[in-house]
């Protein structure tokens, strides 16, 4: 089946701070998307991103689908950032990386 | 409803019970995907519900654990036989088509004693 590689697996990041996470897969894929786990377990969808870029906020995403890579970004972090953040890749049914857990400290 | 409905969100149960986990999707989704997650850990696919197709059980983990789902609707997720291993949050999730952006209920979180 397909694999899904996250990194880095954990981070810890001062309040302000700018951050990259990266999602690699191992096949073509016409479905990913980004998570975040917060402290109490809830996952909440962050992008839908096959392809290109998009913009949130202080969040934006790219997915560069021939190369088999996504990155989210996470500008001037807060404390709410902290948790848990999940890549998933497939097409119909998702599979979900191991997640990179991310601390932001005051 | 407005989102994705699970229910008990705790259950604790003795081995060898058999448990019965609910999940209502958000209305006008076709797809649901059931999910395991133990402590620390990432999800773990176990099924997949597409409209009235033949769901993809590929994920299952063993014959003890079976899924159901009405329609478009609710959908049961039933263990047999508990074992300890089985102590995790399980999680529902409905999409407006296959392949189309998660909503992802609270969990149930499972532990057998």
């Amino acid at each position: 089946g397909i694999q899904v590689e996250q990194s880095p697996p954990d981070l810890i990041l001062q309040e302000g701070a700018n951050s990259t996470l990266r999602c690699n897969f191992s096949d073509s894929v016409n479905n990913l998307q980004w998570f975040h786990q917060n402290p109490w377990g809830q996952l909440i969808n962050l992008f839908y991103i096959p392809s290109g870029t998009k913009q949130n906020g202080r969040l934006s995403a790219t997915t560069v689908a021939t190369e088999r890579y996504s990155l989210l970004y996470i500008s001037s972090s807060q404390t709410t950032d902290s948790g848990v953040y999940f890549c998933a890749v497939g097409s119909n049914d998702m599979r979900f990386g191991a997640g990179t857990r991310l601390t932001v400290k005051p | 409803g407005a989102g994705v409905s699970q229910s008990p969100s705790n259950k604790v149960t003795e081995k060898g019970k058999d448990v019965e986990l609910r999940c209502d999707p958000i209305s006008g989704h076709t797809a649901l995907y059931w999910y395991r997650q133990r402590l620390g850990q990432g999800l773990e696919f176990l099924i997949y519900f597409q409209g009235n197709s033949a769901p993809d059980k590929s994920g299952l983990p063993s014959d003890r654990f079976s899924a159901e789902r009405t329609g478009e609707s609710v959908s049961t997720l039933t263990i047999q036989r508990t074992q300890q291993e089985d102590s995790a949050v399980y999680l529902c999730a409905s999409s407006m088509t296959g392949g189309g952006g998660y909503t992802f209920g609270s969990g149930t979180r499972l532990t057998v004693v």
